[in-house]
């Protein structure tokens, strides 16, 4: 059964330094993994995705992804943390059958500190 | 491009009544829609599969009576909570998968529900 552990509930980080948020996954097939954002009382936005192509993904506003299948991870990096990018980080993995459904991580909250 | 649209964004009604919420793809024809409940500091909760024309696949725990999906068409799926109750209080977004294999799910901005 495929499984992701997002292995922090809280990241606080000050603004201009890196952020790593951290995202293991379970997978008896190669997944296909995102990672979602949500700001307060929003819906959830895409980062980036991986899908089989390259290993290192690169998404929306300076976020990066590397998929490490020998690790089992999908962890989530930004050389220099924004103040907006204060939010909710989803990791996501796809349930390996027809129905398309995605399989949630529980969440890490970004801090980020003036 | 892929935009998925709710409304209302926020809803109140009292204890009793029924409250509906839609859900619509605006650029591209959805062939599967999905619900999704939200806690308060907590994941998303998967509800149910929507695809245009069949009934609704519900998880397992959620009542099917009590959460009536409707999916009359390629870019419209609709969420009612029948008889709502404190407890159905909640966080309801919803998502929209557009290409026949794509896994990718585009998320509505959600409707907060509160119910007095």
């Amino acid at each position: 059964a495929q499984s992701v552990t997002q292995l922090d509930s809280h990241v606080s980080v000050s603004e201009g330094t890196p952020v790593l948020l951290r995202c293991n996954y379970s997978s008896s097939y190669s997944p296909s993994l995102f990672w979602y954002v949500q700001h307060p009382n929003k819906g959830l936005q895409l980062l980036l995705k991986y899908t089989s192509a390259a290993t290192l993904v690169k998404g929306i506003n300076g976020f990066e992804a590397e998929f490490k299948k020998s690790e089992t991870s999908f962890h989530l990096t930004k050389p220099s943390a924004h103040m907006s990018d204060a939010a909710e980080y989803f990791c996501v993995v796809t349930k390996m059958d027809s129905s398309y459904k995605l399989i949630f991580g529980s969440g890490t909250r970004l801090l980020v500190r003036p | 491009g892929a935009v998925v649209s709710q409304h209302p964004s926020w809803v109140i009604c009292k204890s009793g009544t029924s409250v509906k919420i839609e859900c619509r793809s605006l650029d591209f024809q959805a062939t599967t829609m999905f619900w999704y409940r939200q806690f308060p500091k907590q994941s998303l909760m998967l509800m149910a599969t929507s695809n245009e024309g069949s009934k609704a696949t519900y998880e397992q725990g959620v009542e099917k009576d009590k959460f009536l999906i409707n999916h009359a068409s390629l870019t419209l799926s609709t969420l009612t909570v029948t008889s709502a109750h404190p407890e159905d209080s909640s966080f309801y977004i919803c998502s929209a998968r557009g290409g026949v294999s794509s896994y990718e799910q585009y998320f509505g901005p959600g409707t907060r529900l509160t119910v007095t």
